[in-house]
């Protein structure tokens, strides 16, 4: 089945250092990337939306400058959180637009903690 | 905008069956999917209902009314490792998630 390989899976960086997360479509083409964050004890928010060869579209709230997404290729999206601060702590989750579960396949998360 | 309603938590007793209730309202409606979530880990697809009626798999059923609004979880047998968050997710433009329904399934 199609998979989303994400990672890291867990990072600890200084406050005011840059974070990069990688997530791979590793069998299929993913036009369509999509980044959530989700606090603790609360739902999954949707951050962004990236299709492959175009500028992000962010949800209202989400700072654009902050959260760079680029989404090169059909099988590599990354965001990177720039300037992290102990507010961005959480954990940050992408899902690929496939062709299994009707849509749409998770990766594994990656648990951010900024000290 | 979208709103997207369910049970904060619930408690049900192994072997018994489970009601996860979802209610949404929604500017345009293209899908309802229920995922699975144990802490710190993604969500996992457990079932997708588009059309009016019930969709059964397995253990989980999951039914949709689209004139009410109205979804629901349907969990049988339920086992230990079934504790866990269960996230009603609409889809239009974009899926979104409610806020989760954490189940604990005591013995």
């Amino acid at each position: 089945g199609a998979v989303v390989s994400q990672h890291p899976s867990w990072v600890i960086c200084k406050s005011g250092t840059s974070v990069k997360i990688e997530c791979r479509s590793l069998d299929f083409q993913a036009t369509t990337m999509f980044w959530y964050r989700q606090f603790p004890k609360q739902s999954l928010m949707l951050m962004a939306t990236s299709n492959e060869g175009s500028k992000a579209t962010y949800e209202q709230g989400v700072e654009k400058d902050k959260f760079l997404i680029n989404h090169a290729s059909l099988t590599l999206s990354t965001l990177t959180v720039t300037s992290a601060h102990p507010e961005d702590s959480s954990f940050y989750i992408c899902s690929a637009r496939g062709d299994v579960d009707y849509g749409y396949t998770f990766g594994s998360g990656t648990r951010l903690t900024v000290v | 905008g979208q709103n997207i309603d369910q049970p904060t938590e619930m408690t049900a007793t192994e072997g018994a069956i489970v009601q996860i209730n979802c209610t949404y309202q929604t500017s345009g409606f293209n899908g309802l999917f229920w995922y699975q979530q144990h802490a710190g880990e993604a969500p996992t697809f457990l079932s997708y209902n588009v059309l009016d009626g019930l969709e059964e798999k397995g253990r989980f059923s999951s039914f949709l009314s689209r004139s009410k609004g109205y979804s629901y979880l349907l969990l049988k047998e339920l086992q230990m490792k079934d504790s866990a968050s269960y996230l009603c997710a609409v889809r239009d433009a974009r899926l979104t998630f409610g806020k989760g329904t954490k189940l604990s399934v005591i013995p």
